[in-house]
């Protein structure tokens, strides 16, 4: 049982580049989320999904795609990096809207 | 004024002695309340639920006021391992959008 994976668990982009950071649970939990956490800040949300073929924006939406072909899979895409985009990323899910939320390792990217 | 609003700290304190710390909320409908901690580098894991009568596991007490809208989080005979960050999360209805976490309250443990 390996809980929240992510991949990867560093990147350094240049500017206008893209790539996807993949999350994976193994604890059929419906709920899946993306954070973007920042000095002083704390978490935000980026998106989430409430279950297989949903997705939903969260308070930092903009810049980001996501998408939840399977249960276990929720996928975040940045189309064209900015240096804005430097942050640490986190997965993170639960079984209901109101329950413990389960987080990955993290992603850190760095956009240059 | 933030949703949720935390002390950064960070919190010096000896070993063995008691230290305490709030987190104040904005949204009166907030629904569920909870303690995460997240070590350096490293990603949040949940300490504790904090419900409305208040709920102690171990040497840690969570509180809950309503009233005055804050969420409390008290540890006892602090060990060196509780240092970490300490975030506070507030939850409105079951929307997954209106989950809104704090941005941490940093407590050091010194020998």
């Amino acid at each position: 049982n390996a809980g929240v994976t992510q991949t990867p668990k560093f990147r350094v982009l240049k500017t206008g580049q893209s790539m996807t950071l993949l999350c994976a649970q193994d604890m059929n939990h419906e709920y899946m989320y993306w954070y973007r956490q920042d000095p002083g800040m704390g978490l935000r949300l980026i998106h989430y999904s409430v279950g297989e073929g949903t997705t939903a924006k969260g308070e930092v939406p903009d810049g980001y795609n996501v998408s939840r072909l399977k249960k276990q899979n929720f996928l975040l895409g940045l189309e064209s990096a900015a240096p804005s985009q430097t942050s640490v990323y986190f997965c993170a899910s639960s079984y209901t809207g109101l329950d413990e939320q389960y987080f990955g390792p993290g992603t850190r990217l760095t956009v240059t | 004024r933030k949703e949720v609003e935390q002390d950064p700290g960070p919190f010096n304190v000896p070993e063995g002695a008691t230290v305490a710390f709030n987190c104040t909320y904005s949204n009166s409908a907030s629904q569920s309340f909870f303690w995460y901690r997240q070590d350096c580098r490293k990603e949040p894991k949940l300490l504790m639920s904090v419900y409305s009568s208040g709920n102690e596991d171990g040497r840690f007490t969570a509180q809950l006021n309503r009233a005055s809208q804050y969420i409390s989080l008290l540890i006892r005979d602090s060990k060196l391992s509780d240092s970490a960050t300490y975030l506070c999360v507030v939850r409105g209805y079951s929307s997954a959008s209106k989950i809104i976490f704090g941005s941490g309250t940093r407590l050091s443990i010194r020998p």
